[in-house]
């Protein structure tokens, strides 16, 4: 069965820095690209980063590019995202997603809420 | 980037009654290398991760009831419920993944 599991959401002042992190089981984690998905409080759904499944491709959405840095470590079946410079408009729950080969999102976790306030 | 719009924002829809969102995109997702389509439908319920529905477009996600169904091509597509259960209250989101990825900005259905 597919678990992903997201950790290291919380509490953070604007400015700060916050580190989240997925833990994958269930499939082959090396095989499959993951990303970051948010949804802000009353907001859709925003990608914000992907990262190729060996890891040396990484993509950004242009809202936390130069803020945000994805990386995985496939010896450990983690996803991890690195948070620099938080603004309140970060303010959201972050969901982890294995992309499947076509690429949609077929497995998703439960999401960790990070929220940027003063 | 390509920009994903759907319609309406909201819907109510009566128990038993068909169910029609509509998704545009900003440029064409259909490959034309393998003639698919570029496209997806998720399903988001409060306090759940989203749940991805139909793929490619028109193809089921395996466990998705036959009474979801897309339809479209290149621009324009719609993702329809044919005969509305309690259970499919929720927001829909469709998505596009033909250059990294983009989601509609989603169109809550409500029971009427």
């Amino acid at each position: 069965e597919v678990q992903l599991l997201e950790s290291g959401g919380g509490l953070v002042q604007p400015g700060g820095s916050l580190r989240l992190s997925c833990t994958a089981s269930g499939f082959t984690f090396s095989s499959y690209a993951m990303s970051w998905v948010r949804q802000a409080p009353g907001k859709g759904l925003e990608w914000v980063s992907a990262i190729s499944g060996g890891g040396v491709s990484t993509y950004y959405a242009d809202s936390v590019k130069g803020r945000f840095t994805i990386s995985r470590d496939n010896s450990k079946n983690t996803l991890s995202l690195q948070m620099n410079t938080l603004r309140a408009e970060d303010t959201a729950v972050y969901y982890c997603a294995k992309e499947n080969s076509f690429p949609v999102f077929d497995y998703w976790g439960q999401g960790t809420l990070v929220t940027v306030s003063s | 980037d390509i920009v994903m719009t759907q319609s309406p924002d909201s819907l109510a829809v009566s128990l038993g009654e068909r169910a029609t969102i509509n998704c545009k995109s900003s440029q064409s997702v259909l490959y034309s290398s393998n003639n698919k389509n570029y496209l997806g439908w998720y399903q988001l319920k409060p306090g759940q991760p989203p749940k991805l529905l139909i793929y490619w477009a028109s193809t089921r996600e395996s466990g998705v009831p036959d009474r979801f169904s897309g339809s479209g091509s290149g621009t324009d597509f719609t993702l329809t419920i044919s005969s509305l259960q309690a259970e499919d209250v929720a927001v829909y989101y469709c998505h596009q993944y033909y250059t990294t990825h983009t989601f509609g900005q989603g169109t809550k259905l409500e029971i009427k």
